[in-house]
């Protein structure tokens, strides 16, 4: 099945900051998501993105499909930014596959 | 209002016992799926349904059944539990058995095995 790594692993900012998260994926794909998982443990959908660009206020999110590559973008964070951001990828019969997710804390 | 709903949201229970977790959505999907994820925060997909037929089946001891007595429905009811079997579970809904569908996740169930 495909693979999907995340980088960075772990992500310490100050409240203000801008960040980047990558995901990489071994394969093409019909399906990429961005999760963001909160403190309380909630999945929620950021961006579902198999290609181009998409903006949602202060984060937007791109994927190169061609370079099997996708990037999230938050700017100006906010405390209630921190949690784990996952991206899922998805080919051929397969369920959609994780990575392992960032772990972002976003400092007062 | 709640799309994909999961029903207990806790679950605290011995070794050796049966246990069910329910899952609705309103969505008007016609795809569901069980995701389990460990204490390493890993994401894993365990089973997935179609209008009421099994189309994913990953490596997942016996022990776990999946039943949907409808496509809005998908229940996991797990037998003989063990200790590795403390997790969250996530239920999670789509449109469409083609890949391209958005997935929408409950809010999990955490299974906590004494």
């Amino acid at each position: 099945g495909i693979q999907v790594e995340q980088s960075p692993p772990d992500l310490i900012l100050q409240e203000g900051a801008n960040s980047t998260l990558r995901c990489n994926f071994s394969d093409s794909v019909n399906n990429l998501q961005w999760f963001h998982q909160n403190p309380w443990g909630q999945l929620i959908n950021l961006f579902y993105i198999p290609s181009g660009t998409k903006q949602n206020g202060r984060l937007s999110a791109t994927t190169v499909a061609t370079e099997r590559y996708s990037l999230l973008y938050i700017s100006s964070s906010q405390t209630t930014d921190s949690g784990v951001y996952f991206c899922a990828a998805r080919r051929g019969a397969d369920g959609l596959t994780f990575g392992k997710g960032t772990h972002l804390i976003i400092q007062p | 209002d709640t799309a994909v709903s999961q029903t207990p949201k806790y679950l605290v229970t011995q070794m050796g016992n049966d246990k069910s977790i329910k899952c609705e959505q309103n969505l008007g999907h016609d795809t569901m799926y069980w995701y389990k994820q460990d204490s390493k925060k890993f994401l894993k997909i365990m089973f997935s349904y179609n209008n009421k037929e099994l189309i994913i089946n990953e490596t997942v001891p016996n022990r776990f059944s999946p039943k949907s007595p409808d496509k809005a429905h998908l229940n996991l009811h797990i037998n003989s539990l063990e200790l590795g079997d403390s997790a969250v579970y996530f239920c999670a809904s789509s449109q469409g058995r083609g890949n391209t569908g958005e997935l929408f996740f409950g809010e999990g169930s955490r299974l906590t095995v004494l």
